[in-house]
């Protein structure tokens, strides 16, 4: 089975602190490919970042880092000097080798709130 | 570049009532999805094209839905009747290649009464 979980519903952090969101997921796949994607209270899906299984590297753009474990099976975000544009929900996905890596499954989100 | 582009942004329907919802996918893309998100189920993908074939149908709810895509440049969903419990947001997204990001439009947010 795959499935991807964000155990954090909410997080609150003040401006210019960093903050991690976490990730965590399950699959056999061999081959994975791990996104996190933001939506403001506008509605829009905005893609962050991309992390392949098999990239040795942990993703980084910009001020968004992830944090990929692989043994753990964690892929956390991390948004360094946070903005109050930041605040939103966030959402980790990932695409599989067995569904051919177009289906992305999402996790639940968290709620960010970036505080002056 | 123009991104993804969806019309309505609204709808507001009486059940029964059929519903057609479109995207406008970014030029040069070569995949095409459908999502819905509710606040009880979270983010679903419906279906998906390729090259403007529909690969993977496997998220459509019921027979009351249907898609196509007619050409590289265009994508409709219907809702034949639609019924209160198809209330969502509906996203459409485009991808180039099979490994890359997708990208959403802004969504049409359908309320069926």
């Amino acid at each position: 089975a795959q499935k991807i979980t964000q155990t954090q519903p909410g997080m609150f952090v003040q401006e210019k602190e960093a903050v991690t969101l976490d990730c965590t997921y399950d699959t056999s796949d061999p081959s994975y490919g791990l996104f996190w994607y933001k939506q403001p209270s506008s509605g829009e899906m905005i893609f962050l970042i991309y992390q392949g299984s098999y990239d040795q590297q942990n993703a980084t753009e910009g001020r968004y880092s992830l944090n990929f474990q692989k043994a753990r099976k964690s892929a956390n975000l991390v948004i360094s000097a946070s903005q109050l544009g930041d605040s939103a929900m966030y959402f980790c996905a990932m695409s599989f080798l067995n569904t051919g890596f177009q289906k992305l499954v999402f996790g639940t989100g968290t709620r960010l709130l970036v505080s002056p | 570049d123009a991104g993804v582009i969806q019309s309505p942004r609204h709808e507001v329907t009486e059940m029964g009532q059929e519903v057609t919802l479109r995207c406008k996918p970014i030029s040069g893309h070569d995949y095409l999805f459908w999502y819905r998100q509710t606040m009880m189920r979270g983010l679903e993908l419906l279906i998906y094209f390729n090259n403007n074939v529909p690969i993977d149908d496997s998220g459509m709810p019921e027979d009351r839905f249907s898609a196509k895509m007619p050409n590289a440049s265009f994508s409709t969903l219907k809702i034949q009747p639609s019924e209160p419990r198809d209330s969502a947001v509906y996203f459409c997204a485009s991808s180039l290649g099979r490994r890359n990001e997708q990208f959403f439009g802004p969504g049409t947010r359908l309320t069926v009464l």
